[in-house]
């Protein structure tokens, strides 16, 4: 069981470079999420999706892009990085259900210098 | 808007000792309230939830509605309980709020 999926799982960028960070799942999950997480602040939403062709804002969306052109994909774009995107990204689905759990990718931890 | 606050970013206990992690939220409505747990080198994976009233690995949690608390107990701490411990609150949204989280260490 792949899970949920997240490519690449280290990167390196410079100011001003852009970038995809890859998400996919197999579990047939309505609804997918990004978030990133700092020391001392925990993890925080940047974007959501509750179902293809549907994407919404979290708590920190600004400097992110997303799209949900399939169910199985949610592919988070940096269009400018900044050093204040120096951090561990998790991709997250789940079912859609009220109260369904989280079912968390294995991060990318994106350093911009 | 929803919080979640952990007041303790470390938690040190001995093996064997009971171990409480706190968590306090803010929520207008009815939430629904989560444990999550990060071990070393794996992923974040669901601990446990109020919903299903369940007991995993020894841990519970009560939600005290009055306190706006939902703290994580295990009366005998293990080793391998060592771990990065998040509380995640979700509302009628279904976005889900993480606390900072609590680095909770077992000393042999």
């Amino acid at each position: 069981n792949a899970g949920v999926t997240q490519t690449p799982k280290f990167q390196v960028l410079k100011t001003g470079q852009s970038m995809t960070l890859q998400c996919a799942q197999d579990m047939n999950h309505e609804y997918m999420s990004w978030y990133r997480q700092d020391p001392g602040m925990g993890l925080r939403l940047i974007h959501y999706s509750v179902g293809a062709g549907i994407t919404d804002q979290g708590e920190v969306p600004n400097g992110y892009n997303v799209s949900r052109s399939t169910t199985e994909d949610f592919p988070l774009r940096l269009l400018s990085a900044a050093p204040s995107q120096t951090s561990v990204y998790f991709c997250a689905s789940s079912s859609g259900q009220a109260y369904s759990p989280l079912h968390f990718g294995n991060g990318t931890r994106l350093t911009v210098t | 808007a929803q919080r979640v606050t952990q007041p303790e970013k470390l938690l040190s206990v001995f093996k064997g000792a009971p171990v409480e992690l706190k968590c306090n939220y803010s929520y207008s409505g009815s939430p629904e309230l989560f444990w999550y747990v990060q071990y070393s080198r794996q992923r974040l994976q669901l601990l446990l939830r109020h919903i299903s009233r369940e007991s995993i690995k020894g841990f519970t949690a009560d939600l005290n509605k009055g306190e706006t608390s939902f703290h994580l107990k295990k009366p005998f701490a293990q080793e391998e309980d060592s771990a990065m411990y998040y509380c995640a609150l979700t509302g009628s949204a279904r976005q889900l709020t993480f606390g900072s989280g609590t680095q909770l260490t077992v000393l042999p």
